[in-house]
């Protein structure tokens, strides 16, 4: 069974730094981009970040760029994404997905994880 | 690039049938065939249920079926049951630069 679960998530003072997880199974992990989503409470979905395969291509929303970073150890079918100089307004659901298509033309996302819910606050 | 835009809410009774657009511009809706609906439950992650426009996953019900004109993609969900009561996502591909857009999301009643 194709499995995403993340894990990271939680209380964070305004400036800090998170680092989330979301480890894979399921499926040949280096075959597929991965992509990071976010909601915010009782908000609509935002794309964060996408990364290829191979972890050489990465690509990240205008909010979120120059503060997070995603990379991906495919020996331990693991994805990252780590999330500096925090603000209020990052406070979400942070979802990791399969993609399909490639990071540059992404298609469809399936599965996703279950979320971790990150807080920013003082 | 803004978010695609979507109604807040729609509502049907049960074996009616009920469609959400999603309207975008020429740098996403229109000019890629790759738009995707999510469907989320309260407090659970987004389940896809159409890809590349029209095109449905695997153990999707027939009863989802999307489709395209110009810069509006629409989804309609024919025989409402009391499950499909949920949120509704589009998605879209966007360009290198921008490359995601989501619309901000439907609320479905099933009255």
């Amino acid at each position: 069974e194709v499995q995403l679960l993340e894990s990271g998530g939680g209380l964070v003072q305004p400036g800090g730094s998170l680092r989330l997880s979301c480890a894979a199974s399921g499926f040949d992990f280096i075959t597929y981009a991965m992509i990071w989503v976010r909601q915010a409470p009782g908000k609509g979905l935002e794309w964060v970040s996408g990364i290829s395969g191979r972890g050489d291509s990465a690509y990240y929303a205008d909010s979120v760029k120059d503060r997070f970073i995603i990379s991906r150890d495919n020996s331990k079918n693991t994805l990252y994404l780590l999330l500096n100089s925090l603000r209020a307004e990052d406070t979400a659901v942070y979802y990791c997905a399969r993609v399909f298509g490639s990071v540059m033309f992404p298609n469809w996302f399936d599965p996703w994880g279950q979320g971790t819910l990150v807080t920013v606050s003082s | 690039q803004s978010a695609l835009t979507q109604p807040a809410s729609v509502s049907g009774s049960p074996g009616q049938s009920i469609t959400i657009s999603c309207t975008g511009t020429s740098s996403d809706v229109g000019s890629y065939n790759l738009v995707s609906w999510y469907q989320q439950h309260p407090g659970k992650a987004p389940k896809v249920i159409i890809f590349e426009v029209n095109k449905r996953p695997s153990g999707v019900s027939n009863r989802f079926s999307g489709s395209k004109s110009g810069n509006t993609a629409s989804l309609t969900i024919s025989g409402l049951q009391a499950e499909d009561e949920a949120d509704y996502y589009c998605c879209s591909y966007a360009g290198s630069r921008t490359l995601v857009l989501f619309g901000g999301g439907t609320k479905l009643a099933v009255l």
